[in-house]
């Protein structure tokens, strides 16, 4: 069945790093989000990309929408500590989204 | 906007009993929600979808007479747990998507602990 991984799993990041989760799926997808969910939190929305090669910036996240639209990527720039949870990648399926695997982040300050 | 709520936040049951988890859509309503399973540090794992009126959709594995869901209206769904273990012990959240958005708005979820 269709799958959707990241990596990293985690990654810990000194306070003004940058970092990049990537996703991959294993099919094409006609469109890609992400989320983000903070230590005991639920996940919040955070963007969809619909258009191969596509860029989107939120402040200072940058989300990436691969050519050939099966991966995609966050990056975020100079990390803080608001930053540190878990981000979520999601592709659609049948009539439903299929999450990634997760990337952890923690932010040390 | 778009705020959906779980009831309750958590729950402590015994084995054998079952649970009741309420998903309500607060400031919109939604044709379809969704029932998710996360264990600790581990992604979502969606159990089935909801739509209002019509018998929900599980995945694969997920057992329908174990985890019963329920979409009387467009704005409230029900996961009931029957006859729980303590393997169903776990964070159990839902989402809504209002109309023909593509948005999903999750809920707070809901901390089960089968004793």
């Amino acid at each position: 069945g269709q799958q959707v991984m990241q990596i990293p799993q985690y990654q810990h990041v000194q306070e003004g790093e940058d970092f990049t989760t990537y996703c991959n799926s294993s099919t094409t997808l006609s469109n890609i989000q992400w989320y983000k969910q903070r230590p005991g939190g639920h996940p919040v929305f955070l963007i969809q990309l619909v258009k191969s090669g596509e860029v989107k910036k939120q402040k200072r996240l940058t989300f990436q929408f691969g050519e050939a639209k099966k991966n995609s990527s966050l990056h975020i720039t100079a990390t803080q500590t608001t930053d540190v949870g878990t981000y979520f990648c999601a592709g659609p399926g049948t009539y439903k989204y299929i999450f990634g695997t997760g990337t952890r982040l923690k932010v040390l300050a | 906007g778009a705020v959906v709520s779980q009831h309750p936040s958590w729950v402590i049951c015994k084995s054998g009993t079952s649970v009741k988890i309420e998903c309500r859509s607060l400031d919109f309503q939604a044709t379809t929600m969704f029932w998710y399973r996360q264990f600790p540090k581990q992604s979502l794992m969606l159990m089935a979808t909801s739509n209002e009126g019509s018998k929900a959709t599980y995945e694969q594995g997920v057992e329908k007479d174990k985890f019963l869901i329920n979409h009387a209206s467009l704005t409230l769904s029900t996961l009931t747990v029957t006859s729980a273990h303590p393997e169903d012990s776990s964070f159990y959240i839902c989402s809504a998507r209002p109309g023909q958005g593509y948005e999903q708005y999750f809920g707070p979820g809901t901390r089960l602990t089968v004793t």
